[in-house]
């Protein structure tokens, strides 16, 4: 049962390197999901998509872009990294008005 | 003003204690409500939906008040295996479906 899977599961970068996450669902969700988590902030929406073709700002999207690639496949982009985007990323996804389900977390270090 | 707000806690409660954490929401026109429960640095994982009638899933039981926009979350004969981070997710009703919001999370600690 692989559910939603991201790759990788730890990165460390170097300030202005860029690079990609990715997430991908095999339960045939439409909505899909970025979001990050800093100690005692909750988890925070980066992006969202509705739906195959779609895709939305949540409440922290700058200095990020995604690409819903297919209905599978939901991928977060870090154009030039940086210390501020030290987090743990996680991708989920859900059918509508349904609960979401998650990835295991991308653990991100800028240095 | 958030859109989902929680007392941050922690709460320290001894082994059998009943605890109760609630959970506000600033959209009056919010569809879905979910409690998840989040272990220290691993994935959030869904506890319970929360219906309108109220709802109960063993020592757990949810409870939705539309009327003024809180959820609760009641845990009866707490277990030392409950200890975790509870989140509070609404679904507000907008132009983008249904994009899950979070709360910042309530701390449980259970000790013996």
């Amino acid at each position: 049962n692989a559910g939603v899977t991201q790759t990788p599961k730890f990165q460390v970068l170097k300030t202005g390197q860029s690079m990609t996450l990715q997430c991908a669902q095999d339960m045939n969700h439409n909505s899909m999901y970025w979001y990050r988590q800093d100690p005692g902030m909750g988890l925070r929406l980066i992006y969202y998509s509705a739906s195959e073709g779609t895709t939305d700002k949540g409440e922290v999207p700058n200095g990020y872009n995604v690409s819903r690639l297919n209905k599978r496949e939901f991928s977060l982009r870090l154009e030039s990294a940086a210390p501020s985007q030290t987090s743990v990323y996680f991708c989920a996804s859900s059918r509508q008005r349904s609960e979401a389900f998650f990835g295991q977390g991308t653990r991100l270090t800028v240095v | 003003r958030k859109e989902v707000e929680q007392d941050p806690g922690p709460f320290n409660v001894p082994e059998g204690a009943t605890v109760a954490f609630n959970c506000t929401y600033s959209n009056s026109a919010s569809q879905s409500f979910f409690w998840y429960r989040q272990d220290c640095r691993k994935e959030p994982k869904l506890l319970m939906s929360v219906y309108s009638s109220g709802n109960e899933d063993g020592r757990f039981t949810a409870q939705l008040n539309r009327a003024s926009q809180y959820i609760s979350l009641l845990i009866r004969d707490s277990k030392l295996s409950d200890s975790a981070t509870y989140l509070c997710v609404v679904t507000p009703r907008g132009e983008y479906g249904n994009k899950l919001v979070f709360g910042a999370g309530t701390i449980l600690r259970v000790k013996s």
